[in-house]
């Protein structure tokens, strides 16, 4: 069956780049609409953004300017870039695909734990 | 911005109890936006319920939602709590004018 899997740093500096990277396995990046969400003790669950198969993207408006979501359609996978970050940026990053028929996550990965401390 | 919020925060029940949960959004929001998640310490949230009522696949009958239309309260109900029930839970919306999704804070079923 489909399997999402996160990757990347688990400690990213203040002010640096944090970068992640979801593997799609077991099923076909296309036709689905992948999310990257994060929780955090702080926040709870915040939805951070989205991209289409096609390339199309979406940002929460409250994290628009530093949120960057991409897609390599030949090895399955998608990313996420969040610029500037700050110990508010210190979450449990998911990565999510969007159920077709409605607006809701119905596959998610085990999640990837980042902090960002000097 | 619409906001959910969950209630109880914390709910101590006994195995074969029913558990209620609430979430309450501060305006109407359509039911067919609602969706209600569980996640167990240590997993992703996994999908429960979406459009107030319908279950997921494979998510057994005794986890059931109610919600109609445009409201503001909705519930999720666990007719008889199992071991593995033990977990939080959130209700989620999708917001059709901003585009973006939000969760409650969430109501941590706990063992009594």
């Amino acid at each position: 069956q489909v399997q999402l899997q996160e990757s990347g740093p688990g400690l990213v500096k203040p002010l640096e780049t944090l970068s992640l990277t979801c593997k799609v396995s077991g099923g076909s990046i296309s036709n689905h609409y992948w999310s990257w969400i994060r929780q955090s003790p702080g926040k709870g669950l915040e939805w951070i953004g989205y991209i289409y198969y096609t390339g199309s993207t979406y940002q929460n408006p409250s994290l628009k300017s530093r949120v960057t979501v991409s897609m390599d359609t030949s090895n399955n996978q998608f990313s996420l870039t969040l610029t500037s970050v700050t110990a508010a940026d210190t979450a449990v990053y998911y990565c999510a695909r969007r159920g077709r028929y409605g607006y809701f996550f119905d596959l998610w990965g085990q999640g990837a734990p980042v902090t960002v401390s000097s | 911005e619409i906001v959910l919020t969950q209630s109880p925060g914390t709910l101590s029940l006994s195995p074969g109890e029913r558990a209620t949960l609430s979430c309450r959004a501060s305006q109407s929001v359509s039911s067919s936006n609602l969706v209600w998640y569980q996640q167990r310490p240590g997993q992703a949230p996994r999908l429960l319920i979406y459009g107030a009522s319908t279950r997921a696949t494979g998510i057994p009958d005794r986890f059931s939602g109610s919600g109609s239309g445009s409201e503001t309260d909705f519930t999720l109900t666990i007719s008889r709590l199992e071991p593995e029930d033990f977990a939080v839970y959130y209700c989620q919306r999708y917001s059709p004018s901003l585009l973006t999704w939000t969760f409650g804070q969430g109501t941590k079923v706990e063992l009594k």
